[in-house]
Order: structure tokens, then sequence, then C-alpha cells
């Protein structure tokens, strides 16, 4: 599986800011995900990063608020915009595998908004 | 309804001992199931990958699907203080896009 990583791993945020994350893989992957993991709630999607492609958004989740790029096989980023303490969160990027639906997934950001 | 429902524990055993997870799903279109585990502070690990029913098996843990009833379940046997973790199930469709659905992941401690 690739080696993702995540910058930065933790932060803590004033309202109104904003906050890229980024997310750089070992290997070229086709695919990659941006998750929000909030406590007792399960993983949620917020858009899937295609290269050379406008990401995809899930309900619920708007460009303006989450603008995510992708510049390459390698690389992505999400930014958190004008954050609010609703925004606290671990957020989470991942790759897709060889398999179907397989997917690896980083560390995680652990972002906290006052 | 939630479409993936896991019991979130948290769920305490002796170690040595058999745990059984669990996970039900309402849709029948869900072909691709994983268990991921999550350690704290740490993102989720791909632990186990299944297609069919039926089990599967890798070393101390096995996998186990129910498509008739909708309901996958993960055995860790032998179980150590180093399993503890957070357990979380998740479920693909075929030509889905690769998006998945996830359990909200069922809290485990091994004691000594």
């Amino acid at each position: 599986s690739a080696v993702i990583s995540q910058k930065p791993s933790r932060d803590i945020c004033q309202r109104g800011t904003s906050l890229t994350i980024q997310c750089q893989v070992d290997s070229q992957v086709t695919m990659m995900f941006w998750y929000r993991q909030q406590p007792g709630q399960s993983l949620t999607l917020i858009a899937t990063a295609n290269q050379g492609s406008e990401a995809t958004y899930e309900s619920g989740f708007v460009i303006d608020k989450f603008p995510i790029s992708r510049p390459n096989l390698t690389f992505s980023t999400l930014t958190v915009s004008n954050m609010s303490p609703e925004d606290s969160s671990i957020y989470l990027c991942s790759t897709s595998g060889r398999g179907d639906n397989e997917q690896f997934f980083g560390p995680g950001t652990r972002l906290t908004v006052l | 309804q939630k479409e993936v429902e896991q019991d979130p524990g948290p769920l305490s055993v002796p170690e040595g001992a058999i745990v059984s997870l669990n996970c039900t799903y309402s849709n029948s279109a869900f072909q691709y199931f994983m268990w991921y585990r999550q350690y704290s502070r740490k993102g989720p690990e791909l632990l186990m990958y299944t297609y069919s029913s039926g089990n599967k098996e890798d070393g101390r843990f096995t996998a186990q699907v129910d498509k008739s009833s909708k309901y996958i379940s993960l055995f860790i046997r032998d179980s150590q203080p180093s399993d503890s973790a957070t357990y979380l199930c998740a479920m693909g469709l075929t030509g889905g896009g690769n998006k998945l659905t996830f359990g909200t992941g069922t809290q485990l401690k091994v004691e000594l």
C-alpha cells in the first residue's frame, strides 16, 4: 500500500480563519479522497479529488467552504475556509488501492477551532 | 436508519479472549466489505478486505460476510493488548466511484 503523509498533524485555529491541509503520497494514485471524522460519528466523505479535474463534493459539502486542489498524482490539499468551532474535527485523506473500493488512509489532521 | 450500524462499545475483554465485532447494513447493493483498525490519534489502517460471502482468514483475524442477512463480522483470536483500538467496518458498491460507507466504529480494549 502507498505511504501517505499529512501536514499539519494538528492545529488550533481562530474562528474566521482558513487552514490548508496537505496530503502527500509516495506513489502515483488515481483517486484521492478527503474525509471528516467527528467524535462518535462515522467517517464522512467530503469530496473525491482526481488529478486534472474538479473535485466532486458530497451532499452537504461545498467548494467555497472546502476548496480542494489536486495538482498531480501524488499530492492534494484541502482548505477549511472561514472556520467555526463546528469545523473542529479530524480530517483524513485517503487514496485508492488496487482493489475496487480499496482505500488507504493518511494519519489525519486534528483541527481545533476556537 | 443509518445505512451501516455498528455497536460503538466500548468492549473490554481479557487477553487471550476471542473477540467478535459486528456490523449490519441495509443496502443490499453493497458488494465490498472492509475492516479498518484505528489506533488513538492515528489514521485508519486497512485490516481485511472481502468481496464475497463467506470467511476470509488472515493470521488471528477472520472476516465473515453474510449477504443474505446483511451482516458482517470480524473475529480476533487470542486477543492481545496491542489489539486495543477502534475497529471500523466499511462497505462499497460496484461502480460506486470507490466511495465507502463507514460504521461509527467499535472501541475495543484488551486487558492484561
